[in-house]
Formats: C-alpha cells, sequence, structure tokens
C-alpha cells in the first residue's frame, strides 16, 4: 500500500529554521516527482514546490522562493523540505503528496496522489 | 496571475445532487483535478483528468468539462460528503505551473 508519512513539524520563530521530511512506502520512490503542499489556517490548499524523481529539476512557489529547498534521497526512500527565514504566513500543516501524472502524446499531466497526513509548521514568537 | 475560481460555499440536503464549478482560462487546455478534505484528514483524489474517477470512489462522485468550467457533480448526496472540495490544474506557461481553486465548503443540511 502506497503511504507517505510526513514528521519534523512543530514550533519555531520566525527567522529561524526547521527541516520537514516524508518518508514513502509501497511504490517505486525514485519513479515519481513529490510535491509539498500546505495549508494555513482557514485558507485552502496552496503549492509550495515539487521535485523530480532523479532531483534534477525543482520548482517554488514565489512565496517561499529563496527561503525553501527541496532535496530527496532516493536510497533511503525521503523527501525532505529546508524551511529557512520563517514567517508567521508560513504556519501551516505541511502535506507530502506523490506526483501520480503520465505523459501522453507528448504532453505530461500532473496530480497529486495519494497524500500524507501532514506536519504541523507553527511559526511565532 | 493564473486563478481557478471556485465558490466558497454550496449547501444542499441529502439525496440531493451538488454541482460545485471551477473556473481558469487554461481549463480549455488542461485537465483538472478534485480533491476531497473532511476536517482533520489528508486531501483525497475524487476526480483526474476532468471525469476520470480512481477506484475505491464511489459512483455518485463525477465530473465534467466545458469550455473554461469544470464542475464536480455529487449525485445522492450524503451526510459523509460533507467536506472541503478542491480543483487542481497546471499551466505549464507559469513559473509555479500547479495551481489549486480556493476551495468549495459544502455542506450537507
Amino acid at each position: 500500500q502506497v503511504h507517505l508519512v510526513e514528521s519534523g513539524g512543530g514550533v519555531v520563530q520566525p527567522g529561524r529554521s526547521l527541516r520537514l521530511s516524508c518518508a514513502a512506502s509501497g511504490f517505486n520512490f525514485s519513479n515519481h516527482g513529490i510535491h509539498w503542499v500546505r495549508r494555513s489556517p482557514g485558507k485552502g490548499l496552496e503549492w509550495v514546490a515539487v521535485i523530480f524523481h532523479d532531483g534534477s529539476k525543482n520548482f517554488y512557489a514565489d512565496s517561499v522562493k529563496g527561503r525553501f529547498t527541496i532535496s530527496r534521497d532516493n536510497s533511503k526512500n525521503t523527501l525532505y523540505l529546508q524551511m529557512n527565514s520563517l514567517k508567521v504566513a508560513d504556519t501551516a500543516m505541511y502535506y507530502c503528496a506523490r506526483d501520480a501524472g503520465d505523459c501522453v502524446g507528448g504532453q505530461c499531466y500532473s496530480w497529486f496522489d495519494p497524500w500524507g497526513q501532514g506536519t504541523q509548521v507553527t511559526v511565532s514568537s | 496571475s493564473y486563478e481557478l475560481t471556485q465558490p466558497p460555499s454550496v449547501s444542499v440536503s441529502p439525496g440531493q445532487t451538488a454541482r460545485i464549478t471551477c473556473s481558469g482560462y487554461a481549463l480549455p487546455k488542461q485537465y483538472a483535478y478534485w480533491y476531497q478534505q473532511k476536517p482533520g484528514q489528508a486531501p483525497v483524489l475524487i476526480i483526474y483528468k476532468d471525469s476520470v474517477r480512481p477506484s475505491g470512489i464511489p459512483e455518485r462522485f463525477s465530473g465534467s468539462s466545458s469550455g473554461t468550467i469544470v464542475t464536480l457533480t455529487i449525485s445522492g448526496v450524503q451526510a459523509e460528503d460533507e467536506a472541503d472540495y478542491y480543483c487542481q490544474s497546471t499551466d505549464i506557461t507559469i513559473s509555479h505551473p500547479w495551481i489549486f481553486g480556493g476551495g468549495t465548503k459544502l455542506t450537507v443540511l
């Protein structure tokens, strides 16, 4: 069974750092891109970052670019999110999600399935 | 910037049909995907590529597309369907292609 488990969340002061982890099992981890998505209190889902299956490319939302770094260790089936210079606005539940997309006729499609249960990050003084 | 627009809330009585729309200029060229999120739980994929239902998702959930609007339809709504629903799509022409709609809170009266 495909499973994603996040860890590393907690309470941190503004300006500090935190590293999240996402442990994957039940599928060939090195074959899939993996995303981070967050949901802030009272708000909707916000895509944060993605890393390609082999780690060759990554993309970030403008709101975290330059502060967050996504990485992966395929030998450990684990995804990471290094979060630096944290802001109060980064307070959210952070989810990792497998990219379940495919490519057909030269065009590629991307969606999220499954998702982990999430890890809570609270940035507060 | 690219946006997907959903109504903030939809309310229906049990057994009725709920329709949740999502609009975006790129939807005629890109598929839409739908997720259900119940309080305290992770989002779950319920529709992909506009209208395909993953295994394990009840048949009462269906998706359709027409131009710049995609619609999630829940036929014979049950109390357990009360949740937040999000559409998602991509626009490869922008710097961060993965976009979510603002979400719709479905209330079962």
